[in-house]
């Protein structure tokens, strides 16, 4: 089955810094790729998401690059606020796996003004 | 209210207790389902229901058992539960179950179990 890894684990960035969050994944049919944010006290919402036909798909200050060749996929993002500090989720999921969601470990994200 | 709501969002219950978690989604979705969120763990999925009908068991342990009466509403029946299932129990729902449509996530509910 499907396997996804997440790096890293914490992150500490000053406010205007770029952070980059990573992801593998092992079951090369995974078509879909969304990255989910979740905040205290709150479920994950999903900011940005991108499928196999696409190698990169940015959102104002978010963007998320694909490798299929190498089966990993990351998150960007510019100019980081306070706000932005928060719980980070990649997910993985394919077709023929009935569209199940596989998620990786999280990256807590922490933007110091 | 709109989007998904869970009750309670606080659940404090003995091994010998049974208790049910429920969860409710506005959104005119056909897909609902359960999550179990540990601290440093993966969100691992439990239960899927599409059109009220379960199509995903994730190997999830008899004490848990779900109900979904309508595509709006879905619960989660909880008897001699075991202290390592103490977690964030989060309820999601989507159009389709099975293409890749946005997961609107609830809140979730904590559970201890003493």
């Amino acid at each position: 089955g499907e396997n996804v890894e997440q790096h890293p684990s914490t992150l500490s960035v000053q406010e205007g810094d770029s952070a980059v969050i990573k992801c593998t994944y092992s079951d090369s049919a995974s078509n879909y790729f969304p990255w989910y944010k979740q905040e205290l006290g709150k479920g994950p919402q999903l900011i940005i998401d991108i499928r196999s036909n696409v190698g990169e798909k940015k959102d104002q200050r978010i963007a998320v690059t694909l490798n299929k060749t190498a089966k990993h996929f990351s998150l960007h993002i510019t100019e980081t606020q306070p706000e932005d500090s928060a719980v980070y989720f990649c997910a993985a999921s394919s077709y023929n796996q009935g569209g199940k969601l596989i998620f990786g470990q999280g990256t807590e994200l922490s933007v110091k003004p | 209210e709109t989007g998904v709501t869970q009750t309670p969002r606080h659940l404090v219950m003995g091994m010998t207790n049974k208790k049910s978690l429920k969860c409710e989604q506005h959104l005119g979705h056909n897909a609902m389902y359960w999550y179990k969120q540990s601290a440093k763990k993966p969100l691992e999925l439990m239960f899927v229901y599409s059109l009220e009908e379960r199509v995903e068991n994730n190997s999830v342990p008899s004490r848990f058992s779900p109900e979904c009466p309508n595509s709006s509403h879905l619960f989660l029946h909880l008897h001699t539960l075991q202290p390592e299932d103490s977690a964030l129990y989060l309820c999601a729902s989507s159009q389709d179950a099975r293409s890749h449509y946005e997961q609107y996530f609830g809140p979730g509910t904590r559970l201890t179990v003493t």
